[in-house]
């Protein structure tokens, strides 16, 4: 079946740095991947979609700049938080699906902490 | 707009129980595909049934089933018979077909099973 690889599976950082998230589709190819932003305890809220070959459609209220994102290939879309702050913790998840009807596959997700 | 409300915050049910979590759904559109995911607490979204806005028949799978129901725009998850492992958080989810879209989810429901 498909599976969405994400990494790291948990990440701790000082504020003002930049942390990278990568997500990658192991077994088929996908021209389109969503990134989510989950806070404890409640619900998944799509932040952007990311578009392989082209910029990412980001919802709205979401930070562009600080939240980049890149889908190079169609296998791989990396989610950079850029200078982190403690507020930017989170669990952010991301997920594709091989065809455009297919369910949405869901990485394991990664558990942000910024300190 | 497309909008997914799962009215039970958390139920608490004893091991064997059945147990029924509810989603209820808005979209004006005509063709869409219904899901749910169940959360365990390690965080990855598992994927368990995607139903297409044309099939109403019910499905059963070992102990799930889900009952759809168009005219009440409902999309119901029963567990007969519920296990400590079947605790998790559930989410019911909303997707348009056709081109790639995304995932609108409900702010789910969390399960307690306890023996």
């Amino acid at each position: 079946g498909a599976v969405v690889s994400q990494h790291p599976s948990w990440v701790i950082c000082k504020s003002g740095t930049s942390v990278k998230i990568e997500c990658r589709s192991l077994d088929f190819q996908a021209t389109t991947m969503f990134w989510y932003r989950q806070f404890p305890k409640q619900s998944l809220m799509l932040m952007a979609t990311s578009n392989e070959g082209s910029k990412a459609t980001y919802e709205q209220g979401v930070e562009k700049d600080k939240f980049l994102i890149n889908h190079a290939s169609l296998t791989l879309s990396t989610l950079t938080v850029t200078s982190a702050h403690p507020e930017d913790s989170s669990f952010y998840i991301c997920s594709a699906s091989p065809q455009n009807d297919s369910p949405l596959h869901f990485g394991n997700g990664t558990r942000l902490t910024v300190t | 707009a497309q909008k997914v409300t799962q009215a039970q915050t958390e139920i608490s049910v004893v091991e064997k129980e059945d147990v029924t979590l509810d989603c209820v759904y808005e979209t004006r559109d005509t063709t869409y595909y219904l899901f749910w995911y169940k959360q365990p607490p390690s965080g990855e979204l598992v994927f368990l049934i995607r139903r297409n806005s044309f099939d109403e028949q019910n499905e059963i799978s070992g102990r799930y089933s889900w009952n759809f129901q168009k005219s009440t725009s409902s999309f119901n998850f029963t567990i007969t018979a519920s296990q400590v492992v079947d605790s998790a958080v559930y989410f019911c989810a909303l997707r348009f077909t056709g081109t790639a879209s995304k995932l609108t989810f409900g702010t789910g429901t969390r399960l307690q099973v306890t023996l």
